[in-house]
C-alpha cells in the first residue's frame, strides 16, 4: 500500500462542476502539499498545509489530521483548471516529500 | 525574476552514454532536489542537496550522479547504469528541508534515451 493514495486516478467533469480530489496518507506528518502540473509537465505549488483549511481564488484546501485525509475542492471549474493534481506529505521529522500518484482533471466546456 | 530553470526541455542520447541534466536556481534556496516522473507513477526522489558540496541519496539514486559545488547549479548525470534512463526529471529548491517549507520546480527534462 502506498503511504498517499489519491483519488479518484482521472476525473472528467462540465465547464462550472464543483471538483473534489481526496488524498488519504497514512503517516504522521508535518506538512502536506497540494501541487498541479499542467500538460507541458511544469509543477506549481498551490497549497501546504499542516490543519485546518487554505482558500485561493477558487480553490479550497482541507485537512483532517486525525483522520490523516485531506481533500482539494475547485469550484466553477473551467477548462484552464484541467491538468493533473498531486498530493505530497512530509512525514514528522522527515526531510523529503511522499507523492501521490496524481489525479488526471479533464473539464469539458 | 526569480525561478528554477532547467535545460535542456527534451534530450535524446544512445544506449550507453552518460547525460547531463542542467538546473539552476536564483532563489537563493540552500536545498535541491531531483525527481525522477514515469507515467502512472508518483514522483520519486533520486537525490537531494541541503547545503552546498553535501547531497544525500534518495529512493532511486542507483545510476545517477550529482554535485553541489555551486550554492545555483544541482547537476544530474544519468549514467550508462541506469537501466531504465528514458523518463520526465524534475529539479526542485526550497528554502530548507524542514516540512513547512515549500518546494518551486523547475520545468522539467524529458530524457529518452534509445
Amino acid at each position: 500500500k502506498n503511504e498517499v493514495e489519491q483519488s479518484p486516478q482521472n476525473l472528467t467533469a462540465q465547464e462550472g462542476e464543483f471538483i473534489t480530489i481526496n488524498c488519504s496518507y497514512s503517516v504522521g506528518i508535518s506538512a502536506l502539499h497540494w501541487l498541479q502540473q499542467h500538460p507541458g509537465g511544469g509543477i506549481v505549488s498551490l497549497f501546504m498545509l499542516s490543519s485546518g483549511k487554505k482558500k485561493h481564488g477558487r480553490l479550497i484546501a482541507t485537512i483532517n489530521i486525525q483522520e490523516k485525509h485531506s481533500s482539494l475542492h475547485i469550484t466553477a471549474s473551467h477548462p484552464r483548471d484541467s491538468a493533473v493534481y498531486i498530493c505530497a506529505v512530509r512525514g514528522q521529522g522527515a526531510q523529503k516529500l511522499v507523492f501521490g500518484q496524481g489525479t488526471r482533471l479533464t473539464i469539458n466546456p | 525574476d526569480g525561478g528554477i530553470t532547467q535545460s535542456p526541455k527534451y534530450l535524446f542520447r544512445k544506449e550507453g552514454q552518460n547525460v547531463t541534466l542542467s538546473c539552476e536556481q536564483n532563489l537563493n534556496h540552500d536545498a535541491m532536489y531531483w525527481y525522477r516522473q514515469d507515467p502512472g507513477q508518483g514522483l520519486r526522489l533520486i537525490y537531494y542537496s541541503q547545503i552546498v558540496n553535501d547531497f544525500q541519496k534518495g529512493d532511486i539514486a542507483e545510476g545517477y550522479s550529482v554535485s553541489r559545488e555551486k550554492k545555483e547549479s544541482f547537476p544530474l548525470t544519468v549514467t550508462s547504469a541506469q537501466k531504465n534512463p528514458t523518463a520526465f526529471y524534475l529539479c526542485a529548491s526550497s528554502i530548507g528541508t524542514e516540512g513547512y517549507y515549500e518546494q518551486y520546480f523547475g520545468p522539467g527534462t524529458r530524457l529518452t534515451v534509445t
